[in-house]
């Protein structure tokens, strides 16, 4: 079975600057989908970005961009720039390729974004 | 569009009591999960469905819950008898499987059972 651990259950960054938040996971599969969510006080959950295991190049959205680490089964977030209203859990997010949508949730980070 | 909707909000019980939670997925979207997030254990799927068809329901706890999909438009996650522990936000998702793989969150259900 897939594992994903988040192992900073909190952080926190001053408004404009740079954070990362650490994920790694475990699995024996080679065809694989990562992803960040977004949980605001609001609780909506709402994807951030998404990386696919057969690509080398890192995702980037906007402010968001990640490090894919595929053979040390790593998957970090870096916020650029960060505002306020990045305040939010954040859950790293493992699925397995070939059809499957199940996705295995980390325990989440929360992130509180200090003015 | 208006997003998944799940209804009611918030949820109240006493211990034994039914629970129907009810969940409208996106229009178009072909497959529809139930997520339980709680304090002890995160965020976990219960089940989910493909074109109304339950595909792994390997998470659901145990016989006291059951999901249901009627039709493309509408699901239900019941719990019968519930119990204090499970308490818990339920979150439905959808999804477009064969054009993305984003699940699409509702805003959850706040179950609270005494």
């Amino acid at each position: 079975a897939q594992t994903v651990t988040q192992s900073q259950p909190e952080m926190s960054v001053q408004e404009a600057e740079t954070v990362t938040l650490s994920c790694t996971y475990d699995t024996s599969e080679n065809n694989y989908y990562l992803f960040w969510y977004k949980q605001p006080p609001s609780r909506q959950m709402i994807l951030v970005i998404r990386q696919e295991a057969y690509k080398q190049q890192n995702a980037t959205e906007n402010r968001f961009s990640v490090n894919f680490q595929k053979a040390a089964k790593s998957f970090s977030l870096k916020i650029s720039d960060s505002q306020l209203g990045d305040t939010a859990m954040y859950f790293c997010a493992f699925m397995k390729g070939g059809g499957s949508e199940k996705l295995v949730f980390g325990k989440g980070t929360k992130l509180t974004v200090n003015p | 569009d208006a997003g998944v909707i799940q209804s009611p909000r918030h949820e109240v019980t006493e211990m034994g009591q039914e629970v129907t939670l009810r969940c409208k997925p996106i229009s178009g979207h072909n497959s529809l999960f139930w997520y339980r997030q709680t304090m002890m254990r995160g965020l976990e799927l219960l089940i989910y469905f493909n074109n109304n068809v339950p595909i792994d329901d390997s998470g659901m706890p145990e016989d006291r819950f059951s999901a249901k999909m009627p039709n493309a438009s509408f699901s239900t996650l019941k719990i019968q008898p519930s119990e204090p522990r499970d308490s818990a936000v339920y979150f439905c998702a959808s999804s477009h499987r064969t054009s993305s793989l984003e699940q699409f969150f509702g805003p959850g259900t706040r179950l609270t059972v005494l």
